[in-house]
């Protein structure tokens, strides 16, 4: 089936730039999501990017899509303690079916 | 406001006796789907609906069961729980043409 990669964890120092990689195989992606879950709560959809786009930019977020490697990353600029948290990646193609990678804990720290 | 609702948010049972986590949606959605989330596992996909009465299965669809009688509603039913099935359990729902996902709160399950 197809999947979804990304690394378990990411540690930052507050202030500091974070960049969270993800890594998929469906090359008929629609659409591309990173998903926020704060601790004891449900996921949240941050910010999406359709496929026939490079970057999207909102804020602080900043998404880079890749789409002939098939990697899509995350960058929270200015990165607080408030963004510690689980971010998934996850991708949908033309079934509506998303599929969602491990999740990346990251973890800010002073 | 728009929402998935979840109940019970926290349920501590016993092996074999059934149970079933109740899924609400007040957007009209037409897609529907419930998910477990186990450590360093990532969310999994257990069974997922796209309309009234059409069910299909997930990746981790054994030892439950789910329906669709109406469109806002999606229970999860464990027939007989094991301790295998201690987990954290998500709702989520979508309007097709969009395909962005809205989430319930959890449901944390335990099994003894």
């Amino acid at each position: 089936g197809e999947d979804v990669e990304q690394s378990l964890f990411l540690s930052v120092r507050e202030g500091d730039s974070s960049v969270i990689n993800c890594t998929y195989t469906d090359s008929s992606s629609t659409y591309l999501y990173w998903y926020k879950q704060e601790p004891g709560a449900g996921l949240q959809l941050l910010t999406y990017i359709f496929s026939n786009m490079d970057m999207k930019q909102d804020q602080r977020l900043t998404v880079l899509l890749n789409k002939k490697d098939k990697h899509l990353s995350l960058r929270i600029a200015d990165t607080q303690t408030g963004d510690s948290a689980i971010y998934f990646c996850a991708e949908s193609g033309g079934s509506y079916i998303p599929t969602f990678g491990r999740g990346t804990s990251l973890i800010v720290h002073p | 406001e728009a929402q998935v609702t979840q109940n019970p948010r926290y349920l501590i049972t016993v092996t074999g006796k059934k149970l079933t986590v109740t899924c609400s949606q007040n957007m009209n959605h037409e897609y529907m789907s419930w998910y477990r989330q186990d450590p360093g596992l990532g969310l999994r996909q257990i069974y997922y609906s796209m309309n009234v009465e059409v069910t299909d299965k997930g990746d981790v669809p054994e030892g439950y069961k789910v329906s669709r009688k109406e469109k806002r509603n999606f229970p999860l039913i464990l027939e007989s729980p094991s301790p295998n099935q201690t987990s954290l359990y998500f709702c989520a729902s979508s309007d097709m043409g969009t395909d962005t996902q809205y989430f319930g709160p959890g449901t944390r399950l335990t099994v003894l």
